[in-house]
């Protein structure tokens, strides 16, 4: 069963604007990934967080991890259009990952 | 640097015929090695993963089976297909350390009628 749920699972915003996702897990993790997809294309990792990490930044991506809640965010700052895609929290044991159904964002220009 | 291979990008197959996937990998050496399936609008459900040549773990009970016969080779496999196998099935590959991201190939777009 799928671990990580993205909420919302679908978002629209106006170029500029920032876009935030957010995932939920259920069980303790070694880490936590967000990763992009573009549509038909393979998934281009984004940024990892560790569990004993709180917040990482990546030009203009933000991730934080609450540990406590179970739940991770995804800020993208300043969208852009090419900023449109699926995107994909990933919860990480061992050596595998479980992937949530993902958050599909559209930036109109 | 290292890539990632996957072909072929789509491949049409009727019920019942047998399947080959093939991904390479280039510019590294022991990485582990996984094959997804990804059902339309949804998130990727891990099907195999290989620590080494030879050594598979299958996550799902399934019509499937994977190999791989060299360090950077991984092919997903079927004796016969069924209409449930349709689907986007992704290759990746990490370093086999802990706390590393995996990096996916194009993926190949199967349609079975």
């Amino acid at each position: 069963s799928q671990q990580g749920e993205e909420d919302p699972q679908a978002l629209s915003i106006q170029e500029g604007e920032n876009a935030t996702m957010n995932c939920s897990y259920k069980t303790s993790i070694n880490n936590l990934q967000w990763y992009r997809q573009n549509s038909g294309r393979g998934l281009v990792h984004l940024i990892l967080i560790r569990s004993n990490e709180r917040e990482k930044h990546s030009g203009r991506l933000r991730v934080t991890l609450d540990t406590s809640k179970k739940s991770s965010s995804l800020l993208i700052t300043a969208s852009r259009a090419a900023d449109t895609a699926s995107y994909f929290c990933a919860t990480g044991y061992g050596n595998k990952l479980v992937f949530g159904a993902g958050t599909i964002l559209r930036v109109k220009s | 640097s290292q890539t990632i291979h996957q072909w072929p990008a789509t491949l049409v197959q009727p019920v019942g015929s047998p399947l080959s996937l093939e991904c390479t990998v280039e510019g590294t050496s022991n990485p582990n090695l996984y094959w997804y399936r990804q059902a339309a609008g949804r998130g990727l459900q891990l099907l195999f993963y290989s620590v080494g040549i030879g050594q598979i773990s299958s996550e799902v009970p399934q019509n499937l089976s994977a190999s791989r016969p060299q360090d950077r080779q991984f092919i997903l496999s079927s004796k016969k297909l069924l209409l449930s196998d349709s689907g986007f099935y992704l290759c990746a590959w990490d370093k086999g350390q802990s706390n590393q991201p995996q990096h996916f190939g194009d993926g190949t777009r199967l349609s079975i009628l």
